[in-house]
């Protein structure tokens, strides 16, 4: 189903080191994802998307992973920031003709310090 | 403006009350979704607009909850007889191909 009102698993990392975001999807039609970034009071914003026809994508101090095998997605972020605290949230595409967005729970990442 | 806009920004109203809650997408962005999110919680899916079809409104969690989209653009989200259980932000997201673009969403406190 769509994501509802769950609360959110945390991710604590000190700030410099890797971290690493994970989110399982359910559908494996699905050819079409996407990372979102909420800081608090915030939208979802865009991060990094990913095709299915790919396995791997780079941005600016972020990678996103795509296994497809598994339906496992991740998202790394390379030398955590304290401005990286945020929630994240993986979204795959439905597919067909909808074009719709299906998102995931999300992830609150605390740095700390 | 280039983004896109809600309103109000924030919402105070008494239990019992009917609400609607304003979304402006982005010129030209053919979808648009509403979403309910309530504190420390991920993104409810309440109803999502495409094109000329017909709305998905699987999500709206009862009938005291509508939307509509006149013009293919502007959208209200109409809450009626509002619970305290719908305190929330609201968030609405419009897009043209499939990345969504969100609004800062209004803050629904039911009294």
């Amino acid at each position: 189903g769509e994501s509802v009102g769950l609360h959110l698993p945390t991710l604590s990392v000190q700030e410099g080191d890797n971290s690493i975001i994970n989110c399982a999807y359910s559908n494996s039609a699905s050819d079409y994802f996407i990372w979102y970034k909420q800081e608090s009071g915030k939208g979802p914003q865009f991060i990094i998307d990913i095709r299915s026809n790919m396995d791997k994508r780079q941005g600016q101090r972020v990678t996103v992973l795509l296994n497809k095998t598994v339906k496992h997605l991740s998202l790394q972020i390379a030398a955590t920031q304290p401005g990286d605290s945020a929630v994240y949230f993986c979204a795959e595409e439905k597919g067909g003709a909808t074009n719709k967005l299906i998102f995931g729970t999300g992830t609150l990442l605390a740095v700390q310090p | 403006g280039a983004g896109v806009s809600q309103s109000p920004s924030n919402k105070v109203t008494e239990k019992g009350k009917d609400v609607e809650l304003r979304c402006d997408p982005i010129s030209g962005h053919t979808a648009l979704y509403w979403y309910r999110q309530s504190l420390g919680q991920g993104l409810e899916f309440l109803i999502y607009f495409q094109g000329n079809s017909a709305p998905d409104k699987s999500g709206l969690p009862s009938d005291r909850f509508s939307a509509e989209r006149t013009g293919g653009s502007v959208s209200t989200l109409t809450i009626q007889r509002t619970q305290q259980e719908d305190s929330a932000v609201y968030l609405c997201a419009s897009s043209f191909n499939v990345n969504a673009f969100f609004g800062q969403g209004t803050r629904l406190t039911v009294v």
